[in-house]
């Protein structure tokens, strides 16, 4: 079965510096969609970033960028230059692209951003 | 641009009652699906559609029942509340099951005493 795993359930991170938070994923698929939700203290949750399981190149959204090992099964997200804005929740999630069932979010972890 | 909405936000039911959540969408997706969030447990699925007239179990279904009558509606059911369904409750939608990632509702904090 597949899991997601979060290992870091709080983090801090000074104001303008860079932070990475870790995601591991246990899967036998090989094709899948890996993805990065926000969620601040307004409980909305918002899509961060997304990979594609049959793309080498890691994505990249602004500040938000991704470390995406497929052989490692490692999807880690590094924020740079990080705002009070950036304070949330941010949850990995896996999503298989061939069973409808198959959308396993991580615990969270929780940044916190120090002024 | 209301994308998907959910109500009510907010609700206290007692053990034994009945209620029914709503969800609506208006980006035309097939795809719906409904979640419970527990503190340290992230997003667990409960029930999903991948489109009118069409429901499926997830990871946690037990306790809940869901109808997709309108491919813009999704209703989550709860027969006979109990405490252990205490927690805030997440509609969302897809186009279809690519990479397309959900967009969420804002979430019904559900508490049953």
């Amino acid at each position: 079965a597949q899991t997601v795993t979060q290992s870091q359930p709080e983090m801090s991170v000074q104001e303008a510096e860079t932070v990475t938070l870790s995601c591991t994923y246990d899967t036998s698929e090989s094709d899948y969609y890996l993805f990065w939700y926000k969620q601040p203290p307004s409980r909305q949750m918002i899509l961060v970033i997304r990979q594609e399981a049959y793309k080498q190149q890691n994505a990249t959204e602004n500040r938000f960028s991704v470390n995406f090992q497929k052989a490692a099964k490692s999807f880690s997200l590094k924020i740079s230059d990080s705002q009070l804005g950036d304070a949330a929740m941010y949850f990995c999630a896996y999503r298989s692209a061939n069973r409808d069932d198959k959308i396993i979010f991580g615990k969270g972890t929780r940044l916190h951003i120090l002024p | 641009n209301a994308g998907v909405t959910q109500t009510p936000k907010f609700r206290v039911l007692k053990t034994g009652q009945s209620m029914t959540l709503l969800c609506a969408q208006d980006m035309n997706h097939e795809y719906m699906y409904w979640y419970r969030q527990d503190p340290g447990m992230g997003l667990r699925l409960i029930h999903y559609s991948v489109g009118e007239g069409t429901t499926a179990k997830g990871e946690v279904p037990d306790g809940y029942n869901v109808s997709r009558l309108k491919k813009q509606n999704f209703l989550l059911g709860l027969e006979s509340a109990a405490p252990s369904q205490t927690s805030v409750y997440f509609c969302a939608s897809s186009p279809d099951r690519s990479n397309q990632p959900q967009h969420f509702g804002d979430g019904t904090r559900l508490s049953i005493l």
